[in-house]
């Protein structure tokens, strides 16, 4: 079984809808992130989580939000879908306590909006 | 800030070897991670440098100097799965707590 799922992997929606997207890993890690990936811009950090009572904004978070609902569950929501949203997700895990640390990454979700 | 230059597509033959550069700026310095992605899929991670020199892992090798800013991924014996993105990355801060991802290299190894 994978260390790091996602579901859904592939979701169209329409504008102005909520959409979540969840993550959960069983590889007992404390920190958490999420990453979209568009054609040309490489990986950028949505929002970020050390620990369960501990959430952080990355680079991009407008549009946004997130719950660690527990050490192994890191949910994704988008308020109100807009279509340059449109991209692949990805979540990713890191064990945490040091700079060198690798990060984990789930095998993504590719939203569309319409 | 930071800022991470690669080059956006390269092309090789299978067997042959090839050079992924990557340039770098940033406020602190903690290491520099290379990883790979499979179209469509999860990056997974292929090397972490953090003093300069050249670290060598099979047929992957990645070499820092942290003086010019500059890193780079050989492969050498290139096959046919190699053909994938190449994404360098740097922690954001000096406390490496989470990390700037370079726009990748695409690489597509021919026969």
């Amino acid at each position: 079984d994978a260390d790091v799922t996602q579901t859904p992997r592939n979701r169209i929606t329409k504008t102005g809808k909520r959409i979540m997207l969840e993550c959960s890993q069983t590889k007992g890690h404390d920190r958490m992130y999420w990453y979209r990936q568009d054609p040309g811009l490489g990986l950028r950090l949505i929002y970020y989580s050390f620990d369960v009572k501990d959430i952080n904004k990355g680079e991009i978070s407008d549009g946004y939000s997130v719950s660690r609902q527990a050490q192994a569950k890191f949910s994704l929501s988008l308020e109100s879908a807009i279509p340059n949203q449109t991209a692949l997700y990805f979540c990713a895990t890191s064990p945490g306590g040091s700079s060198t640390d690798t990060q984990y990454f789930g095998p993504g979700t590719r939203l569309t909006v319409l | 800030g930071q800022n991470i230059d690669q080059p956006t597509e390269m092309t090789a033959t299978e067997g042959a070897i090839v050079q992924i550069n990557c340039t770098y700026q940033t406020s602190g310095f903690n290491g520099l991670f290379w990883y790979q992605q499979h179209a469509g899929e999860a990056p997974t991670f292929l090397s972490y440098n953090v003093l300069d020199g050249l670290e060598e892992k099979g047929r992957f090798s990645s070499f820092l100097s942290r003086s010019k800013g500059y890193s780079y991924l050989l492969l050498k014996e290139l096959q046919m799965k190699d053909s994938a993105s190449y994404l360098c990355a740097v922690p954001r801060d000096n406390y490496g707590q989470n990390f700037v991802f370079g726009p990748g290299t695409r690489l597509s190894v021919l026969p």
